[in-house]
């Protein structure tokens, strides 16, 4: 199983600055990265697939890089709606065994 | 733009089978275009994959769960349908149906359903 690995748990941003949200992965997962944010009581939503592929509405202050086992995804501008819990999501494998990180929470300072 | 919606009980007896179904609109469960999963989240905690089934009919699930799960597709109603066997309190969870798009990075769930709890007690 290839194990996910996010840093910092959690991070305290001031709204307006840039918060930077780090992803590992056990093994190569080429650019097969996802990541999704989770407001309080609702569904994960995608925000970035094929590891800096942005999804639809999603704005451009959104920006994910990396490849292979290190991934970023860089919040710039921070908006008060942006403070939520941020997952990566791995689908490198087949057959699928996709693997979760265990999310950043991104808090305001 | 798909919309996806959980249904089925909200408490199931341990050692039972748990059943839900997910009711897709906009667009058909059928179509080439889309694979369909189903991921859950324990209370207070990260993201756990359970499986996916694609148009094909072909299923590829979690081998954490030890066979305990099956999943099918009812083309006629454009429903999809999680069972989970032998339930204990290690799944009790908000469960999620969620679909991707096929073709470039095909893998990444684009569409998720509300969600809906599942306790286990007796």
């Amino acid at each position: 199983e290839i194990v996910m690995t996010q840093s910092p748990v959690t991070m305290s941003v001031s709204p307006g600055e840039t918060a930077t949200l780090s992803c590992r992965a056990s093994q190569n997962v080429n650019n097969n990265l996802a990541w999704y944010q989770q407001r309080p009581g609702q569904a994960p939503r995608l925000l970035i697939y094929g590891a800096s592929s942005r999804a639809t509405d999603i704005p451009a202050r959104f920006s994910g890089s990396g490849s292979g086992t290190e991934f970023t995804l860089t919040i710039s501008s921070l908006q008060s709606e942006d403070f939520a819990i941020y997952y990566c999501h791995q689908y490198n494998d087949w057959p699928p065994k996709f693997t979760f990180g265990q999310g950043t929470k991104l808090e305001i300072k | 733009q798909l919309q996806l919606q959980e249904s089925g009980p909200g408490l199931v007896n341990p050692s039972e089978t748990l059943s839900l179904t997910c009711t897709v609109s906009g667009g058909s469960i059928n179509s080439h275009s889309y694979f369909w999963g189903w991921i859950r989240q324990p209370p207070g905690k990260g993201l756990e994959w359970i499986g996916n089934i694609y148009y094909s009919g072909n299923t590829h699930n979690n081998p954490s769960l030890r066979g305990r799960v099956s999943m099918s597709v009812d083309t006629s109603r454009n429903q999809l349908s999680l069972r989970l066997a032998s339930v204990t309190a290690a799944d009790v969870a908000i469960y999620y149906c969620a679909s991707g798009r096929h073709g470039y990075s095909s893998g990444r769930y684009d569409f998720w359903g509300q969600g809906t709890l599942v306790t286990v007690s007796s």
